[in-house]
């Protein structure tokens, strides 16, 4: 069975960092790629940010560019976003997710539980 | 980047009646390879993380109930609940994954009548 567990979330002040990390199992962390993918409280949601399986390429949304790392660390079957320079408007449920596949180009198929970001002095 | 238009906002269906769910992106999600589309379903029940219902715009996943069903083709796909079933109150997704930045339809709030 996949499993994804987040940790990390935390209440942080504006222009703070944190760092989340995702351990999974169940399957071959090293064949996927992976994503964070976050959703406001009663909000909608919105991809954060894709790491490739071997580590190699990554992308991210706009609203994140320049602030978070994705990195990933296939030794510890594990998943992190170093989260720079935060501001209210990252307020979110932080979701792991597994894509189907080693790369972009491939649906989520599944996802972590959430942890939760709290940005605000 | 490409845009995900989800209608309508929110739903209201009686139990045992079909339920429609639209999604429009721009531009097209054709993957000319294998002619499928690059378009995933996804439902979040209250209080839980997302599902995958449906990929490829019409491929079920492993153990989803068939009463769910993809369509769609070019820039218009549809999610249909057959005959709508208790369990089914959810808010429900679209997903465009042709390449980064990947983008999600706003959600349509599925209830019962």
């Amino acid at each position: 069975e996949v499993q994804l567990v987040e940790s990390g979330g935390a209440v942080v002040q504006p222009g703070g960092s944190l760092r989340l990390s995702c351990v999974s199992s169940g399957f071959t962390f090293g064949d996927y790629g992976m994503h964070w993918v976050r959703q406001a409280p009663g909000k909608g949601l919105e991809w954060v940010s894709l790491v490739s399986w071997d580590g190699g390429t990554t992308y991210y949304a706009d609203s994140v560019k320049g602030r978070f790392i994705i990195s990933r660390d296939d030794s510890k079957h594990s998943l992190f976003l170093q989260m720079n320079s935060l501001r209210p408007e990252d307020t979110a449920f932080y979701y792991c997710v597994k894509s189907a596949a080693f790369s972009y180009a491939y649906h989520f198929d599944y996802w972590g539980q959430g942890t939760l970001v709290t940005v605000s002095s | 980047d490409i845009v995900m238009t989800q209608s309508p906002d929110s739903l209201a269906v009686s139990l045992g009646e079909r339920a429609t769910i639209n999604c429009k992106s721009s531009p097209s999600l054709l993957y000319k390879s294998n002619k499928k589309y690059f378009l995933a379903w996804y439902q979040q029940k209250p209080g839980q993380s997302p599902k995958l219902l449906i990929y490829w715009a019409s491929t079920r996943e492993f153990g989803v109930p068939d009463r769910f069903s993809g369509s769609g083709s070019g820039t218009d796909f549809t999610l249909t609940i057959s005959s709508l079933q208790a369990e089914d109150v959810a808010v429900y997704y679209c997903l465009q994954y042709e390449s980064p930045p990947y983008t999600f339809g706003q959600g349509t709030k599925l209830e019962i009548k």
